[in-house]
């Protein structure tokens, strides 16, 4: 497709469950990103893929987080023992540029996870 | 790791005046410096950055910002404000070194009729 795209966009889940996010990144974009936000606030920085591997995974929150990008393109952000804390829009954005840096994202409309 | 400040949770303008949103960001070498604004129920939306160069750099919708190294500052700014121009506005910055990208917690524009 033509932009970022993000699956499922809404997801419900009862706490302890275990839920899966996906982001297929518009083609040929190597750098990927995830992000949290919760309502009114900003895009918090989860963790980010160059290629397949995760060049930083500073911003998971706790070892229940996890993501993976094992071709380089597609990504999925995996969350085990689901808490109602983790109740947000995951957001996924990819970004493509010569320069390192430079590119600005492609962000998806996102994942609305609610755990109740 | 680099950070973002936006001072103001919330500006209101009337149409037609001119509108500013500030940004201050901190990182240990030289920034990349973008905004973003998000409409409600929508995915972020890239309307300019700053690499190199002109410290003025216009961006989508008539958006201009300022980078002033100084006051390590990045201001969005657009001469006369629309009504349409009411949403959510983000900064971000990248060091240079790495690709990462953080965000302020976002600024919310209201413009009256």
């Amino acid at each position: 497709g033509a932009g970022v795209s993000q699956t499922p966009s809404n997801k419900v889940t009862e706490k302890g469950k275990y839920v899966e996010l996906r982001c297929d990144p518009i083609s040929g974009h190597t750098a990927l990103y995830w992000y949290r936000q919760s309502l009114g606030q900003g895009p918090e920085f989860l963790i980010y893929f160059q290629g397949t591997g995760a060049a930083d995974d500073s911003g998971l929150p706790n070892d229940r987080f996890f993501a993976v990008r094992p071709e380089g393109s597609v990504s999925t952000l995996k969350i085990q023992r689901t808490e109602r804390g983790d109740s947000a829009v995951y957001l996924c954005a990819s970004s493509s540029s010569v320069v390192v840096g430079t590119g600005e994202l492609f962000f998806g409309e996102g994942s609305r996870l609610t755990v109740l | 790791a680099q950070s973002v400040a936006q001072p103001e949770d919330q500006v209101n303008v009337a149409e037609g005046n001119p509108l500013t949103v500030k940004c201050t960001y901190s990182v240990s070498g030289n920034p990349y410096l973008f905004w973003y604004v998000q409409y409600p129920n929508r995915g972020l939306q890239f309307l300019l950055k700053y690499i190199t160069g002109d410290n003025l750099v216009k961006g989508s919708y008539g958006f201009e910002a300022e980078f002033n190294k100084s006051q390590t500052s990045f201001h969005l700014k657009k001469p006369s404000a629309l009504v349409s121009d009411s949403a959510l506005y983000f900064c971000a910055v990248r060091d240079i070194r790495n690709n990462d990208m953080r965000f302020g917690a976002g600024t919310r524009l209201t413009v009256k009729p």
